[in-house]
């Protein structure tokens, strides 16, 4: 398969330890976030999403947390697997857009 | 798969040529994206309907790019006189608007190569 990003920030974790990852957005104005993940050769598949009114949103071995102040947006994985090494993307959406605009990805690998 | 389908996969194009690209949404959606990745970088929006109105056009979206979604349904992306600098995936989303959650699913993409 074809890789993603190549000189994108990289995140090794050991399976089954836990994995944080990382966004800042810059528009204030965002209201909805959305974690993406995608494998080689394939489209970004949805992972978990939140709206600003909220600070914590729970998932299948994901949690997504977002602090409004520092304009900080984190995924956490649980009991990371081999089947969750990818590239991370977050995305926003202001309030009066329509469009997801997306941040740099990190590429998160778990060796066994 | 009733997910988002895009057609074909892969396209390989001498300079200079026009190309097509399909995409078929999930079928209860009326919002349709495309997106281009380039290698390294997040997807960057280009245009979006809603069911069959272009609502919003990227800059980046050159006067060689058009896109058309004439029945509210599938949409096709066309690029003339491609340039090398045009490679990339192209990545179709769907969503419904009007529901309280308004994620974006994508397709597979049409990776181009102009060549």
């Amino acid at each position: 398969g074809e890789s993603v990003g190549l000189h994108l920030p990289t995140l090794s974790v050991q399976e089954g330890d836990n994995s944080i990852i990382n966004c800042a957005y810059s528009n204030s104005a965002s209201d909805y976030f959305i974690w993406y993940k995608q494998e080689s050769g394939k489209g970004p598949q949805f992972i978990i999403d939140i709206r600003s009114n909220m600070d914590k949103r729970q998932g299948q071995r994901v949690t997504v947390l977002l602090n409004k102040t520092v304009k900080h947006l984190s995924l956490q994985i649980a009991a990371t697997q081999p089947g969750d090494s990818a590239v991370y993307f977050c995305a926003e959406k202001g309030a009066a857009g329509n469009k997801l605009t997306f941040g740099g990805g990190t590429r998160v690998l778990v060796k066994p | 798969d009733t997910g988002v389908s895009q057609n074909p996969r892969h396209k390989i194009t001498k300079r200079g040529q026009n190309v097509t690209f399909r995409c078929d949404p999930i079928s209860e959606h009326n919002r349709l994206y495309w997106y281009r990745q380039t290698l390294g970088q997040g997807p960057e929006f280009l245009t979006y309907f809603q069911n069959e109105a272009q609502l919003e056009k990227s800059r980046l979206l050159s006067d060689r790019f058009s896109a058309e979604r004439p029945k509210g349904s599938f949409s096709t992306l066309e690029i003339q006189r491609t340039e090398q600098g045009d490679s990339a995936m192209y990545l179709c989303a769907s969503a419904y608007r009007g529901g309280l959650n308004t994620e974006a699913f994508f397709g597979q993409g049409t990776r181009l190569t102009v060549v």
